[in-house]
């Protein structure tokens, strides 16, 4: 069955370390996205793409890089890790040009120290 | 799975006994308006959505109901489950067709 997944599932790294979040679907969708969960800010977009070689910024993208050099893969690289970037991390994909079926990974813990 | 512990508003309800979530919204420009049910330890699950130019839109077990003089958006459960028990997340996509996420409203059904 088709399916989006993310690696690692937890991840503890320190301060100033450069990270990068894996997500892979088999969907073959052309839309993808990285989401931060965060308590009382419920789920905030980062990065997106429409396709390969795009990428756009989202309402909280600082810090934050993404590329797409294949349909299946966006990595999110956090260049430089900071505590307030500690969240769990959610990939999405979706193959509407609506975009409003998205499907989700089950998502990454991440903690900064 | 992953999930975190949002201090969200709660609504309790009866196995058996209907529902209602309820979400404002603030963009009017938004062209569709999309209902997510997140699980403990799962990404969110896309329900059922209502494009702006509706005022309803029904489902399995489900209703959406979009007021758009008032900004407000609805999601009616017929019949609430135990299974239905998670965080209702209201969302909408704006012009270049983002998906945003709004507030979160926990459902607990109680047996």
């Amino acid at each position: 069955d088709a399916e989006i997944t993310q690696s690692p599932r937890h991840k503890i790294t320190e301060t100033g370390r450069q990270v990068t979040l894996a997500c892979h679907q088999t969907w073959n969708h052309n839309n993808m996205f990285w989401y931060r969960q965060d308590l009382g800010h419920g789920l905030r977009l980062i990065h997106y793409s429409y396709g390969v070689h795009d990428t756009n910024k989202g309402e909280v993208s600082d810090g934050y890089s993404v590329s797409r050099s294949n349909t299946e893969d966006l990595p999110l690289t956090l260049e430089s890790a900071a505590s307030s970037q500690t969240s769990v991390y959610f990939c999405a994909s979706s193959v509407q040009p609506y975009n409003t079926e998205a499907f989700f990974g089950q998502g990454t813990r991440l903690t900064v120290v | 799975g992953e999930s975190v512990g949002l201090h969200l508003p709660t609504l309790s309800v009866q196995e058996g006994d209907n529902s209602i979530i309820n979400c404002a919204y603030s963009n009017s420009a938004s062209d569709y308006f999309i209902w997510y049910k997140q699980e403990s330890g799962k990404g969110p699950q896309f329900i059922i959505d209502i494009r702006s130019n509706m005022d309803k839109r029904q489902g399995q077990r489900v209703t959406v109901l979009l007021n758009k003089t008032v900004k407000h958006l609805s999601l009616q459960i017929a019949a609430t489950q135990p299974g239905d028990s998670a965080v209702y997340f209201c969302a909408e996509t704006d012009s270049s067709y983002k998906l945003i996420f709004g507030s979160g409203t926990r459902l607990l059904v109680r047996p």
